[in-house]
């Protein structure tokens, strides 16, 4: 079954800092995985798509990295700002369909002051 | 103004009642979507329609019509409410153009309470 495992659920780290968030999926054969940040009581808003061939990929101070072959993917938050508070999430395209996709459940995030 | 419209942002109900969701864009794309999001659970796809002739179900269609009235406006129907309908609805947009890589732009979202 085409999963998308995010982790952890939710992180509280103070601002300025860094942080780092994991994506495992399943899903096959792979066409493209995403990050959405999405603010609460608002709709998602995209940061990056990556494609296969694809490692690396940066939107300002958010870093995503994508492996393949171990079907992981990270997203890495540069010196955290108040307004990076939101649920982050990551969701899987299959190959073959360009409206299926598949969604983590999130992790949520916490910049304290 | 926002690009992706929806309306009501919030609706109180009772079970039974027919509900309507309104989401109109002026991003001027063909490709419209429904989703739900519930806590804990990733967004979930109900309807999608990439033009005005062609809609589809998603996984989760059972208990939802729509109507795809103009290009840019997408309705989504609970004929009769219950109370496990209670949900954030989003819905979305893509341009065609940029095939399975294509960005989602979503709305703010309606939040529906079925009591």
């Amino acid at each position: 079954k085409n999963q998308v495992e995010q982790s952890p659920q939710s992180l509280i780290i103070l601002e300025g800092k860094n942080c780092t968030l994991q994506c495992n999926y399943t899903v096959s054969p792979f066409s493209n995985l995403r990050w959405y940040k999405q603010d609460t009581g608002r709709g998602p808003v995209s940061l990056t798509i990556m494609t296969f061939s694809e490692n690396t990929k940066s939107n300002g101070r958010y870093t995503a990295t994508l492996d393949a072959d171990t079907k992981q993917s990270s997203l890495h938050i540069t010196a955290s700002q108040l307004s990076d508070s939101a649920s982050y999430i990551c969701v899987v395209s299959e190959k073959g369909s360009d409206y299926q996709l598949i969604w983590g459940a999130g992790t949520k995030l916490i910049i304290k002051p | 103004d926002a690009d992706v419209t929806q309306t009501p942002r919030n609706r109180i109900t009772k079970t039974g009642k027919r509900i309507m969701l309104e989401c109109s864009q002026t991003k001027g794309h063909d490709r419209m979507y429904w989703y739900r999001q519930d806590p804990g659970l990733g967004l979930r796809l109900i309807y999608y329609s990439f033009d005005v002739k062609d809609i589809n179900k998603g996984e989760i269609s059972d208990g939802y019509s729509v109507s795809r009235q103009a290009q840019a406006k997408f309705s989504l129907s609970l004929e009769s409410a219950i109370p496990n309908q209670t949900a954030l609805y989003f819905c979305a947009t893509s341009d065609f153009r940029t095939g399975t890589t294509g960005e989602l732009f979503f709305g703010e979202g309606s939040r529906l309470t079925v009591l």
